[in-house]
């Protein structure tokens, strides 16, 4: 069974631009999170879909955005950049069936802001 | 808020022996899930072990074993006969549900051969 995808791999982007990241789930999987790594911060949650529904977000501000279509796939995009969003940007899917499915990462897509 | 710490940022050790990495949590929820992921370098996460809290017994998983000690809010990993392999940066993560993982800053593990 293929795992979770993520494209692009690697992007360059300069400040004001905005990005759109794609995840792709294992088959089955209806959960789709996203997370956040830099040096600084570490992991921090982006938020969470399900069925095409947000059912959690952290706490990043509005001009962070996600969906997801009714295959599953999940896009997440970033409007207005700033030097900060440079980052390891993962996303990782489950079943969930229940509220705490483990999650299976992707590669992640490596963003960075000029 | 839930908060996840990971006191080692860096640990080594010889290849063929054991280590421990340590995990400690802050919640007052008495439900959750505990989790190691295995970060290697410029390679995606996968995880390494799961423990229920509500589970008396630490999980297992061939050379790697956790140490839960609920009362303490403790969770660390044992990796037994260390490979080349293991080395990567490990990350203690928990959760009590809505697929949102909380995670510590994470302990790169060096294996010296």
């Amino acid at each position: 069974k293929a795992g979770v995808t993520q494209t692009p791999r690697y992007l360059i982007k300069t400040r004001g631009q905005q990005v759109t990241l794609s995840c792709s789930p294992i088959s089955g999987h209806r959960s789709v999170s996203w997370y956040q790594q830099t040096p600084g911060q570490g992991l921090q949650f982006l938020f969470e879909y399900f069925s095409e529904t947000q059912r959690n977000k952290g706490n990043f501000p509005g001009r962070f955005s996600g969906r997801q279509f009714s295959n599953s796939r999940s896009e997440m995009n970033v409007s207005t950049l700033e030097l900060g969003d440079s980052a390891l940007y993962l996303c990782a899917s489950s079943f969930a069936d229940s509220s705490t499915d483990t999650q299976y990462f992707g590669p992640g897509t490596r963003l960075t802001v000029l | 808020a839930q908060t996840v710490t990971q006191s080692q940022p860096e640990m080594s050790v010889q290849e063929a022996e054991t280590v421990t990495l340590s995990c400690t949590y802050d919640t007052s929820e008495s439900d959750y899930y505990l989790f190691w992921y295995k970060q290697p370098p410029s390679r995606q996460m996968i995880l390494v072990i799961r423990q229920e809290a509500y589970k008396q017994q630490n999980a297992t998983e061939n050379r790697f074993s956790v140490n839960f000690q609920k009362a303490a809010k403790s969770f660390s990993l044992k990796i037994s006969d260390s490979q080349l392999g293991d080395a990567a940066m490990y990350f203690c993560a928990y959760t009590m549900g809505a697929q949102k993982l909380v995670f510590g800053q994470g302990t790169r593990l060096t294996i010296n051969p």
